[in-house]
């Protein structure tokens, strides 16, 4: 299993544009996760799916956009991006059980926003 | 919702020494404790959980520990190696358990 995978690994974007940060995991979990990493700030949930077709928003949610159409893909969604969205960000997936699962995350996107 | 506090945010052991990092967190409701560690450039790795109806858990090195009356728990890291420098999150479970509240972090050095 590759487990969960982020694409690009780096990005640099300019004030204003929008891109898309993909996310896949081939373990079948239902739930996916995205969150941000800033300096001295831990992990902070930006927003979050239980399954396919099934979207809710975390802590941060402002300027990103999420769709979930199928249980392996999460890709998150910068709208029109602002230098304050630089940060690293990690998506995450774990299964749904009886008992809370492990979260398992993927290698993260550094992303730069000028 | 809830909060994670994590004490110390930094934290200087010498190789050998045990290190210890406490986490408090405020709803009732949470029932899954994990602990990652992260790496400079790594995603964050499991190294340890805890459920809420169990007051300690250990894996060689490695022990947590749950005082769901108080609201906290602790990881404890016994005879420190210099491979122990990271840094060290807390997390707890909200809602149905599908999503975690993190602390933000203790940075863990371990002095040859």
């Amino acid at each position: 299993n590759a487990g969960v995978t982020q694409t690009p690994k780096f990005q640099v974007l300019k004030t204003g544009q929008s891109m898309t940060l993909q996310c896949a995991q081939d373990m079948n979990h239902e739930y996916m996760s995205w969150y941000r990493q800033d300096p001295g700030m831990g992990l902070r949930l930006i927003h979050y799916s239980v399954g396919a077709g099934i979207t809710d928003q975390g802590e941060v949610p402002n300027g990103y956009n999420v769709s979930r159409s199928t249980t392996e893909d999460f890709p998150l969604r910068l709208l029109s991006a602002a230098p304050s969205q630089t940060s690293v960000y990690f998506c995450a997936s774990n299964r749904r059980g009886g008992a809370t699962d492990t979260q398992y995350f993927g290698p993260g996107t550094r992303l730069t926003v000028l | 919702g809830e909060n994670v506090e994590q004490h110390p945010s930094t934290l200087s052991v010498q190789e050998g020494d045990s290190a210890v990092i406490k986490c408090t967190y405020s709803d009732s409701a949470s029932n899954y404790f994990p602990w990652y560690k992260q790496e400079l450039g790594k995603r964050p790795q499991l190294i340890i959980d805890i459920r809420s109806n169990v007051g300690e858990k250990k894996d060689q090195r490695i022990a947590v520990t749950l005082n769901k009356t108080a609201k906290h728990f602790s990881l404890h890291i016994t005879e420190t190696q210099p491979e122990d420098s990271a840094v060290y999150f807390c997390a707890a479970s909200i809602g149905y358990g599908q999503n975690f509240v993190f602390g933000p972090g203790t940075r863990l050095s371990v002095l040859p």
